[in-house]
């Protein structure tokens, strides 16, 4: 059974700090992991990594993704109260969209100003 | 371009009633899903649609049924709703033939008394 484990599972930080999120991962042929960002509605897409691509960055967010330790961690840098809401990583594995997405529980952040 | 669209947002149900949640999605996509979200569990996938003509049970099937009615659209149906049931439920769709992001509707809040 696929399995994807974020850490920590809530996060409170002051504005201006970095913080890392984790996720790591068990999955039978692993395709992609995908990070998203969800603030009370629908989940808003960030980065997915492949094999083809281990390191995204977009602005203050960047992540990576270690293939050999099966894990992937999510920076953001200088934070904003805008960056407050639940982180969710989440795992393909190969079958395509056949198979679906395993999510983890999730990162819930608040930023104080 | 409206994406992935559900209906309806809200719904309270009493207990035994049935419903149907229906999403459609204008983007082509193969692959589509139904996850349920609860506090502190992430998104649970319920059942997904490979292609038009397939659906097959994600990880908590139990007490739903779905339709693939074309292309389009996959429909979550609750026979007899029970409180467990209580739950926003999201639909998602993806091209399915290569890695990419999971498009999301905007979600459906159901509520079972």
């Amino acid at each position: 059974e696929d399995k994807v484990v974020q850490s920590p599972l809530s996060l409170v930080v002051h504005e201006g700090d970095t913080v890392t999120l984790n996720c790591s991962y068990e999955v039978t042929n692993f395709r992609s992991l995908l990070w998203y960002k969800q603030e009370k509605k629908a989940p808003t897409f960030l980065f997915m990594l492949t094999s083809s691509g281990i390191e995204k960055k977009s602005g203050r967010l960047s992540s990576i993704l270690d293939k050999k330790e099966l894990f992937s961690i999510l920076n953001i840098t200088a934070t904003q109260t805008g960056d407050s809401a639940v982180y969710l990583c989440a795992v393909e594995a190969s079958g395509g969209g056949a198979d679906g997405l395993t999510f983890g529980k999730g990162t819930h952040l608040i930023i104080q100003p | 371009n409206a994406g992935v669209t559900q209906t309806p947002k809200f719904q309270v149900l009493k207990t035994g009633q049935s419903m149907t949640l229906q999403c459609a999605q204008d983007m082509n996509h193969n692959s589509m899903y139904w996850y349920r979200q609860d506090p502190g569990m992430g998104l649970r996938l319920i059942y997904y649609s490979a292609s038009e003509g397939t659906t097959d049970k994600g990880e908590v099937p139990n007490g739903y049924n779905v339709s693939r009615l074309n292309k389009r659209e996959f429909s979550l149906r609750l026979e007899s709703a029970a409180p467990s049931q209580t739950s926003v439920y999201f639909c998602a769709s993806r091209p399915g033939w290569t890695p990419t992001e999971a498009f999301f509707g905007q979600g459906t809040r159901l509520t079972v008394v």
